[in-house]
Formats: structure tokens, sequence, C-alpha cells
């Protein structure tokens, strides 16, 4: 199984900075099926990015994703009110797919 | 038209056993791989497996072979997901999500979720 580990656990920023959220695999992961999701309370998760670095239908540009083999990154470049949520990295690549253990984006 | 539609919310008592439904519309049915994925109260995401609702094929975690199964009913395009010897571990929000034409796809939406509460 491969484990997803995501840091940091918390991140305090304000209106307008940039975010970076990592996401660390145990082992490789193939052609980097890498998804990132976000959610808010009380709601199910929202797809962002996909494939690493290719955004979803309807994700503003802001968002930006990298990474290959065991290190991918999403950035929020000027965070928006709406951003502040917890973000989860995903690997459907390998069974069992796994989820990272979540970052959130707090205001500070 | 809401994609995917759950059942509602669930109170059980340890050792039942819980069958949630997920109802897709506003596309081919059988197209599209569909996931099921829970998340514990304050806890992060935990997929369960999938169903091809082309041919019924499931690949599910280890963790929940032998406790879950996963079946669809093609004539009401409708996925289900039976959880059986309920712990209190099992109190979560069960999300049903679709996902790509193939298996190497990833989960593009979810449902609204269905809450089970396993308890005494």
């Amino acid at each position: 199984e491969i484990v997803l580990t995501q840091s940091p656990g918390t991140l305090s920023l304000s209106p307008g900075e940039r975010a970076t959220l990592s996401c660390r695999a145990s082992q490789s992961i193939n052609n980097n099926y890498l998804a990132w999701f976000q959610q808010k309370p009380g709601q199910p998760p929202r797809l962002l990015m996909y494939g690493a670095s290719t955004r979803a239908s309807g994700i503003p540009d802001r968002f930006s994703g990298s990474g290959s083999g065991t290190d991918f990154t999403l950035a929020i470049s000027g965070l928006e009110p709406e951003d502040f949520a917890v973000y989860y990295c995903h690997q459907y690549g390998s069974s069992p797919q796994t989820f990272g253990q979540g970052t959130k984006v707090e205001i500070k | 038209q809401v994609p995917l539609v759950q059942s509602g919310p669930e109170v059980t008592k340890p050792g039942a056993s819980v069958k949630i439904s997920c109802k897709a519309s506003g596309y081919h049915f059988n197209a599209y791989y569909i996931h099921w994925v829970r998340q514990a109260p304050g806890q992060g995401l935990e997929w369960i497996g999938w169903i091809n609702p082309n041919n019924g094929g499931t690949n599910l975690a280890q963790k929940f072979q032998g406790r879950v199964t996963m079946t669809r009913d093609m004539s009401i395009s409708t996925t289900y997901m039976e959880l059986t010897r309920l712990t209190s571990d099992d109190t979560a929000v069960y999300y049903c999500a679709k996902g790509g034409a193939v298996v190497r796809e990833c989960i593009v939406l979810w449902g609204q979720g269905a809450l089970v509460t396993v308890s005494s």
C-alpha cells in the first residue's frame, strides 16, 4: 500500500498569500496518478487536480500542481477567502487507492 | 440534476449491517466506475473500493474484504454498498463517487455522503 504523507498539517496564511502544500509518497506513483481534492466543512470533497498537474474543469488558474515520482506539490497563488479549507492528495495508480491525511489551510 | 444522490443517514447497532445506496443520473451509468470512500468524524478520507457498473466487478481494499459487498442495479442506475459486522469504528460519512471510464482515472465527482452511526 502506498502511504501518502502530507505536510504541513496546518498552514496559517492571510488572504492574498501563496500556499504551498506537499504530498510525499512511500513509493513511486505510477504515471503520476496523483490527484488533489479540496474539502470544506459539511461538504464532500471537490476535485482540483489530477495527473499531478492538470486542473479539473472549472478550477481557477491560481491552483497549480507539480511533481513526479514520490514528491508532489499543490500551490495556491493569492489565497482567496473561499480557499481556506482542507486539502487531500490521493493516489489512484495502485490498489488500494490511498489518501493523504490532509492539510488544513486556515486564516491567520 | 444532481449526478449522485445517496440514501439518508442510518443509526444502527454493533454487529448489525447497513446498506447504502447511490443513485446516478445525468450520465451513462454503466460507463463509469463508482468508488466508495468513508470519513470518520473529524478524520481524513479512506478508500473502500470500487465497482464497475458495467459488469459488476469490484475491487476492495484488503481491510474491507469479507465485510463489504458492492452491487448495482442497472435498471435504476443505482449502486449499493453493504457493510456487515459493524463496530463503533465504522461510524463515518460514507461517500459514493464517480470515477473514470477506466480504472486508472481518478474520482471526479462525489455524492453528498451518508452518515452511518454505530451505537449501542
